[in-house]
């Protein structure tokens, strides 16, 4: 799977909008790109994926460049319990059960 | 409701000990996975395994051993020869078939040697 390069940290007041950035300029055609994010003491969950369009569902919206170079999860309003660690993977369509490979990731904290 | 459930949520094991960790998924989902996780660190990869009876070593196999006799159990054994088997341990399930299958995480172990 290509690499994603995201920041270390962000942070972010409480009820404003948060804009997680993720690069991937090595991505494939047939890569997907998929967000999971670690609660503290937790196990990872899943968040939201993409081809090429921007997805949206009720936790968050993926918005994708045209390029696909790069991806922005949004958290529209961000609440104490969106404190986490955010994880940008890329998969390739056919991966199978190829297992997910786990960068780093963002820690975000969220100010009351 | 369907989930997956790793046990016990803390272990203490003394240097020297092996020591199985359990997981368990009532998700009917075909592959399961182990990860570790050391402080400040991303998850990396120990054992997978796609269907019963079958299985493959990941990135950081050694000193560790599994097993998947049944579908809804995937139990991991960290053995004394594991060198820093200190770190939170995380299961996983997922779906065999499909890009658009997410990973179900189990709340993790945490395991400490003294």
């Amino acid at each position: 799977d290509a690499k994603t390069t995201q920041p270390n940290s962000m942070e972010s007041n409480e009820e404003e909008p948060v804009h997680l950035p993720c690069n991937h300029s090595t991505i494939s055609g047939t890569d997907y790109i998929h967000w999971y994010r670690q609660l503290p003491s937790q196990g990872p969950e899943y968040v939201i994926h993409g081809l090429t369009s921007n997805v949206n569902n009720r936790m968050a919206s993926l918005a994708i460049a045209e390029d696909r170079k790069s991806s922005t999860l949004i958290l529209h309003r961000a609440t104490l319990r969106d404190a986490a660690v955010y994880y940008c993977i890329l998969r390739f369509w056919n991966s199978g059960n190829t297992p997910l490979v786990f960068g780093k990731g963002t820690r975000l904290s969220v100010i009351a | 409701d369907g989930g997956i459930t790793q046990s016990p949520k803390y272990l203490f094991r003394k240097e020297g000990q092996n020591v199985t960790l359990s997981c368990e998924q009532n998700l009917n989902h075909d592959a399961m996975y182990w990860y570790r996780q050391d402080p400040g660190q991303g998850l990396r990869l120990i054992y997978y395994s796609q269907i019963v009876n079958d299985f493959q070593k990941g990135d950081i196999a050694e000193g560790y051993s599994v097993s998947r006799e049944k579908k809804e159990s995937f139990p991991l054994t960290v053995t004394s020869a594991q060198k820093n088997p200190t770190a939170f341990y995380l299961c996983a399930s997922s779906q065999r078939e499909g890009q658009n299958y997410g990973y179900t995480f189990g709340s993790g172990t945490r395991l400490t040697v003294v």
